[in-house]
């Protein structure tokens, strides 16, 4: 049972430039979260999926932007790269909105140059 | 406003030498407080979920205990391989978000 995958797992990207990271949530679960984590802190929410809406979302500017599939998988897109932008992006899934245990992928480390 | 305390920032123990790790939180209505593992520059790894005060939870060496204002994470007769940051989580009232500690830095010396 492959457990939740993301990709890339690593990028550089340019300021001013887009991104997109993709996940794969672990098989059953239909919820995705978004986390973004900096060196040496704990990952910070970003938004939720479930039925392809937007449930929630945390203190991040509107060129934090996702989408959630049929099938559960999600991007996360980043418009107008700050440098401050480099952390590592975290997907968790879980089997509902207010599920048990999330469980998260190897994340993408994204440095912006 | 929900806050998650992770003390001490870092630990360093001889293998062997028992100690644990604090995670005092205040939130609006816990629905769960998730304790997690974390390898350099991997995702967080799921060890426990605690619900209600008095509950405990074991793993191998790992022991999780909950309070109404802290939880421990006892770690008894560590092996290098335990070495990882440890991260603490709560989930509140309505929210959907984990609300995160800093996490605690875990360093084992053969």
């Amino acid at each position: 049972d492959a457990g939740v995958t993301q990709s890339p797992t690593h990028l550089i990207k340019t300021r001013g430039q887009q991104v997109t990271l993709r996940c794969s949530p672990k098989s059953g679960h239909d919820t995705v979260s978004w986390y973004q984590q900096a060196l040496g802190q704990g990952p910070q929410f970003i938004f939720q999926y479930y039925e392809e809406e937007e449930r929630q979302r945390g203190n991040f500017p509107d060129r934090f932007s996702g989408h959630q599939f049929p099938n559960y998988s999600s991007e996360l897109n980043v418009n107008a790269l700050l440098l401050g932008d480099s952390a590592l992006y975290l997907c968790a899934s879980s089997p509902t909105r207010f599920g048990t245990e999330a469980f998260f992928g190897q994340g993408t480390r994204l440095t912006v140059v | 406003e929900d806050q998650v305390t992770q003390s001490p920032e870092a630990l360093r123990l001889q293998e062997g030498e028992s100690s644990s790790l604090n995670c005092s939180y205040t939130v609006s209505g816990l629905r769960g407080l998730f304790w997690y593992r974390q390898d350099p520059g991997k995702g967080p790894e799921f060890l426990f979920t605690l619900y209600s005060a008095g509950e405990e939870k074991e793993k191998e060496r790992l022991k999780a205990t909950l309070t109404k204002k802290e939880s421990f994470l006892h770690i008894t007769a560590p092996k290098p391989e335990d070495s990882a940051t440890y991260l603490c989580a709560v989930r509140s009232g309505s929210n959907y978000q984990l609300i995160w500690g800093a996490g605690t830095k875990l360093i084992i010396k053969p």
